[in-house]
Order: C-alpha cells, then sequence, then structure tokens
C-alpha cells in the first residue's frame, strides 16, 4: 500500500541534542512537507520541498534543517538551536488531488 | 495576508446533533479548500472543494464553499461518538501546493 511512513512515533532527546526525524513516501509524489503542531496553533508550516535537491523555509525554519536527496526522503533535524522543540511533527506529501500525511513523530526534549 | 479561519474553536455536541463547523478564508491566488479529520494522530482527508461551487458529500458528511463569501461550511449529521475529532480546514494558495492552516474546530460528542 503507499502511504508516508514517519519514525520513530516517539522520541526523547535531552536539551542540546540534534535530533533527525524521518519521512519516508512511496507515493511518488515531488512535494514534501514538515509541519509542527502545537496545542491550540494548528499546523505550522516548518520546510517544503517540491522537487528533488530543492527546499524552501515555511513560517518557522529557525532551529531546523532538512535534506532532500531522493524523491522518497525528506528527513527533518530538530537542531539544538530551536528554542521549543517538544511538539508533535508531521510529514505530509502532495499531488494535484490533496495532502497525504504520515502518523507522526512526538518529539520530547527533557 | 493570507490566513484561514476556523469557527468554533471547540465544540461539545450529544449524540444524533446536527453540527456545522465554519472556515473562512483569505488566500492569494486561491486553487482550493480541503477539509481534514484528525483524531490521534495524522489528519485524514476528507473534501476538497473549489470556487465551483458543488457541494461534497460522503455519508453523514457533507460540505460547501461560497466562493463570494470566501466561505465553506462542513456539517455532520446524527453525529456519533466517532465523530470526535478535530477538524482542520486549509486553503490551497498559488501553483507550489503550499497550504494555509486554520487552528481546527475541536468537536466532541458525548453519548
Amino acid at each position: 500500500d503507499g502511504g508516508i511512513t514517519q519514525s520513530p512515533k516517539y522520541l526523547f532527546r535531552k536539551e542540546g541534542q540534534n535530533v533527525t526525524l524521518s519521512c519516508e513516501q512511496n507515493l511518488n509524489h515531488d512535494a514534501m512537507y514538515w509541519y509542527r503542531q502545537d496545542p491550540g496553533q494548528g499546523l505550522r508550516l516548518i520546510y517544503y520541498s517540491q522537487i528533488v535537491n530543492d527546499f524552501q523555509k515555511g513560517d518557522i525554519a529557525e532551529g531546523y534543517s532538512v535534506s532532500r536527496e531522493k524523491k522518497e526522503s525528506f528527513p527533518l533535524t530538530v537542531t539544538s538551536a530551536q528554542k521549543n522543540p517538544t511538539a508533535f511533527y508531521l510529514c505530509a506529501s502532495s499531488s494535484n488531488y490533496g495532502y497525504t500525511f504520515g502518523s507522526g513523530t512526538r518529539l520530547t526534549v527533557v | 495576508e493570507d490566513k484561514v479561519v476556523q469557527s468554533p474553536l471547540s465544540l461539545v455536541v450529544h449524540e444524533g446533533d446536527t453540527v456545522t463547523l465554519n472556515c473562512s478564508y483569505e488566500v492569494t491566488n486561491f486553487r482550493s479548500l480541503l477539509w481534514y479529520k484528525q483524531e490521534k494522530k495524522a489528519p485524514t482527508f476528507l473534501f476538497m472543494l473549489t470556487s465551483s461551487g458543488i457541494e461534497k458529500k460522503s455519508g453523514r458528511l457533507s460540505s460547501i464553499l461560497d466562493k463570494k463569501e470566501l466561505f465553506s461550511i462542513l456539517n455532520i449529521t446524527a453525529t456519533q461518538t466517532g465523530d470526535s475529532a478535530i477538524y482542520l480546514c486549509a486553503g490551497n494558495a498559488g501553483n507550489n501546493r503550499k497550504l494555509i492552516w486554520g487552528l481546527g474546530t475541536s468537536l466532541a460528542v458525548n453519548p
């Protein structure tokens, strides 16, 4: 079945450590996105990529980095520069017919 | 600035009630408006609406867009406890498929 796989589902890290969240899709979608979701704040766009080897900052890119070396993969690194990294992170990909989301990664930084 | 505003932010109803969720939008180069349902994890797609004004239906759910008023509603009839979720509305702007998201409406259906 086609879809988006995010891993891991839950992640714990100590403050000051970088951490990378995985996102893989087998839908053959060109565009991929990373969102952060906090209670009461809806979905906020971190980074998006419309094509391999190209990506753009979203609304809250500071403290995050991404790469898009393959069409299927769009990993997100949460760096130590991100001041409030604890959140629910959603990856998505899109075609002309809409978005498909992964099941999310809940990151907790202690 | 592009924006999508949903109302109400939260709603509590009893099983069997009918609810209407609202979404207003101001989106440059508007292409479509999307409704999603989010339970515990990933949002799942409900409807995509365009300026054609055609109503979309799926079982007890229906949605329509008013292109003049820049407004969409999502109706749920005969609500069930399984309808409890956050309902998200998003506007599709321009050619880059970037979505402008509302904050969502949190719906709780009590037995």
